[in-house]
């Protein structure tokens, strides 16, 4: 039974600390999404990558988050410095590349981040 | 305008029931739908998707989808408690490369 895992799956930290989350996607596929959910926003896409090439970050602060996939089996979401406001569901999903459809996502359960 | 409408409920129908949820959306060149569900604490899952207009069903699950007035909906026939979550509206937009959800519907059917 092929699934998204990701790590951790809570995070409690403090203010200005780095946090950093992993995704392992399905085996086979080339692409990887990185959401960010909250009750206010819903979900919203961060980052995602194809073929481990960063193809559009721009839902994320560049100041404060990367997000990298130094091989096809990890994918990394990293928060430096860590603020209040990030606290959310951080949703990793991946998708398979088909002739017909490149756009199905399976979603991991997520890591529930928390800001002090 | 948010690129993904939806009403944000709670919906609330009995058992047995017909749950019709919308959604509206803003770019005319989106070509790809979907509906995610989601129970509370849990990952969004994928229930149908939809790429052309007219209606795709699925077990008690249709998909309802006019390019022409931007709106897709979803049709839960014979709703069950199960059913309760939070539906989530998807459309592929960015050319192709980029799922844009909605808030969520979420749907409660009673006993």
């Amino acid at each position: 039974d092929a699934r998204v895992t990701q790590t951790p799956r809570h995070k409690v930290t403090e203010m200005g600390q780095e946090v950093t989350m992993r995704c392992q996607p399905i085996l086979g596929h080339n692409t990887v999404f990185w959401y960010r959910q909250t009750m206010m926003q819903g979900l919203e896409l961060l980052a995602y990558f194809r073929n481990r090439a960063p193809l559009d970050d721009s839902g994320m602060p560049k100041d404060r988050f990367s997000a990298e996939m130094p091989d096809a089996t990890l994918a990394t979401l990293k928060i430096q410095p860590s603020e209040p406001r990030d606290s959310a569901v951080y949703f990793c999903a991946s998708g398979p590349r088909t002739e017909e459809r490149t756009d199905t996502q399976y979603f991991g359960p997520g890591t529930r981040l928390t800001v002090l | 305008q948010k690129e993904v409408e939806q009403n944000s409920g709670p919906l609330s129908v009995p058992e047995g029931a017909i749950a019709s949820l919308n959604c509206t959306y803003s770019d005319r060149g989106s070509q790809s739908f979907f509906w995610y569900r989601q129970y509370s604490g849990k990952s969004p899952e994928l229930i149908m998707s939809i790429y052309s207009n007219g209606d795709k069903e699925d077990g008690r699950f249709t998909a309802q989808l006019n390019k022409a007035s931007q709106y897709v909906s979803l049709l839960i026939r014979d709703s069950q408690p199960s059913d309760s979550a939070t539906y989530l509206c998807a459309v592929l937009t960015g050319g192709g490369n980029k799922l844009t959800f909605g808030t969520g519907t979420q749907l409660k059917v009673e006993l």
